[in-house]
């Protein structure tokens, strides 16, 4: 099985500022198959990026999804009040994993 | 619109049995890989089963190989979790969730969850 560490577990930040969150892999991804989530309390989670970098219907492009291998990042350029919320990574490739989570809070 | 209604989630003595639906809509539900994904309380995500499109291949997280079954009816757009020997560590909120395509588990639907509690 695939262990993925997010980093870092919270990250404080204010509105208009970057955010970048990454996702390690105990070993290579398959396909580079990573997907992003965004979860907001009470709420099921949100996808945000597929297959690394691909946006999901109607999200916008200050999200941004990178990496390969077992290193993979998500980036949130220039943060709006609802983007404070819980970030799960996950790799659908050989068995299926989520990372921990990183928590983003306004600073 | 894609619609995912859960239900069967409830309170289970240890040792208990229970099974869960989730009722598809908007989509047609054949053409697409379903997985159940558990959130115990404050916790992360974690995947527990997904079945393909055709129903031909399943996946089970390690903590509930041998006492969970997944399944789905195409005709009735549904998928089920068969939950047996269940144990307090199996308390959480069950999601179904909808795959982007036929096998791939990244998922683009989510339902609401239920709640499953595991004590006496």
């Amino acid at each position: 099985e695939i262990v993925l560490t997010q980093s870092p577990a919270t990250l404080s930040l204010s509105p208009g500022e970057r955010a970048t969150l990454s996702c390690g892999a105990s070993q290579s991804v398959y396909s580079n198959y990573i997907a992003w989530y965004q979860q907001k309390p009470g709420l099921a989670p949100r996808l945000l990026i597929s297959d690394v970098s691909k946006r999901a219907t109607g999200i916008p492009d200050r999200f941004s999804g990178s990496g390969s291998g077992t290193d993979f990042s998500l980036t949130i350029n220039r943060l709006e009040p609802e983007d404070f919320a819980v970030y799960y990574c996950q790799q659908y490739g050989r068995s299926l994993s989520f990372g921990g989570g990183t928590r983003l809070e306004i600073k | 619109e894609v619609i995912l209604v859960e239900s069967g989630g409830g309170l289970v003595q240890p040792g208990g049995s229970l099974r869960l639906s989730c009722a598809a809509s908007g989509f047609t539900f054949g053409n697409f890989a379903m997985s159940w994904v558990r959130q115990a309380p404050g916790k992360g995500l974690e995947l527990v089963s997904a079945i393909i499109g055709n129903g031909a291949n399943t996946y089970y997280a390690d903590s509930v190989t041998g006492r969970f079954v997944t399944s789905r009816d195409n005709a009735k757009n549904t998928v089920f979790l068969q939950m047996h020997s269940l144990t307090a560590e199996d308390t959480a909120l069950y999601y179904c969730a909808k795959s982007t395509n036929s096998r791939a588990m990244d998922y683009d639907s989510w339902g609401q969850g239920t709640q499953v509690t595991v004590s006496s």
